[in-house]
């Protein structure tokens, strides 16, 4: 069956550092990809998606490939901000939506 | 106006109580769906309903029953409760293709003393 494979959290970073947070996958067919966001206290929210190979998703400066060839779907951000601390769920799409673990992401001032 | 709306946001309850979660969308999208978020924040799809209809039950207790009177609406019922029914459930829908992903919820944290 699919599944999605993300980093290990938590990952701690000083404000304004550079952001990676590994995802891959495993899926039979053409999934969309997607990274999706948890506040503290809140739901889900899209961060940004692509659909098919070599598509950039770009959202609030974050941005993620989609790489077939070795099917991953990184999370990078060049400078990253006290308010981007939150838990981060990699995710891909055929007849439903399956989650990677999620990485939590402290950033200290 | 909130898309995906789930009622009560917390919810307290003794084991062996029956509880039930609301659950409404107001986007027009015709896929509804319930995720139950463990304690370590690990998210899996419970149930799918397409148009009322159930398409997806996956390794669910027979005590959780979905409910979708209308395609606006899919609730949750929960028979018999135990402690580790404690979690966070998620609501969430779709437009039913896999260009545009889900829109989830706030949640309904609930705890079963």
């Amino acid at each position: 069956g699919n599944s999605v494979t993300q980093m290990e959290g938590p990952v701690t970073l000083s404000e304004e550092a550079f952001l990676t947070i590994n995802c891959t996958y495993t899926a039979t067919g053409y999934p969309s990809l997607f990274w999706y966001v948890q506040y503290p206290g809140e739901g889900l929210q899209l961060l940004l998606k692509a659909t098919k190979a070599d598509d950039k998703g770009s959202n609030k400066g974050f941005e993620a490939t989609y790489r077939k060839e070795t099917t991953s779907f990184h999370l990078e951000k060049g400078s990253v901000q006290v308010s981007d601390s939150a838990v981060y769920f990699c995710a891909l799409q055929d007849e439903k939506l399956t989650f990677g673990t999620g990485t939590r992401l402290t950033i200290i001032p | 106006d909130t898309a995906v709306s789930q009622t009560p946001k917390y919810l307290v309850t003794q084991m062996g109580n029956d509880k039930s979660i609301k659950c409404e969308q107001n986007l027009g999208h015709d896929t509804m769906y319930w995720y139950k978020q463990d304690s370590k924040k690990f998210l899996k799809i419970m149930f799918s309903y397409n148009n009322k209809e159930l398409i997806i039950n996956e390794t669910v207790p027979n005590r959780f029953s979905p409910k979708s009177p209308d395609k606006a609406h899919l609730n949750l019922h929960i028979n018999s409760l135990e402690l580790g029914d404690s979690a966070v459930y998620f609501c969430a829908s779709s437009q039913g293709t896999i260009l545009y992903g889900y829109t989830f919820g706030s949640g309904t944290r609930l705890t079963v003393v």
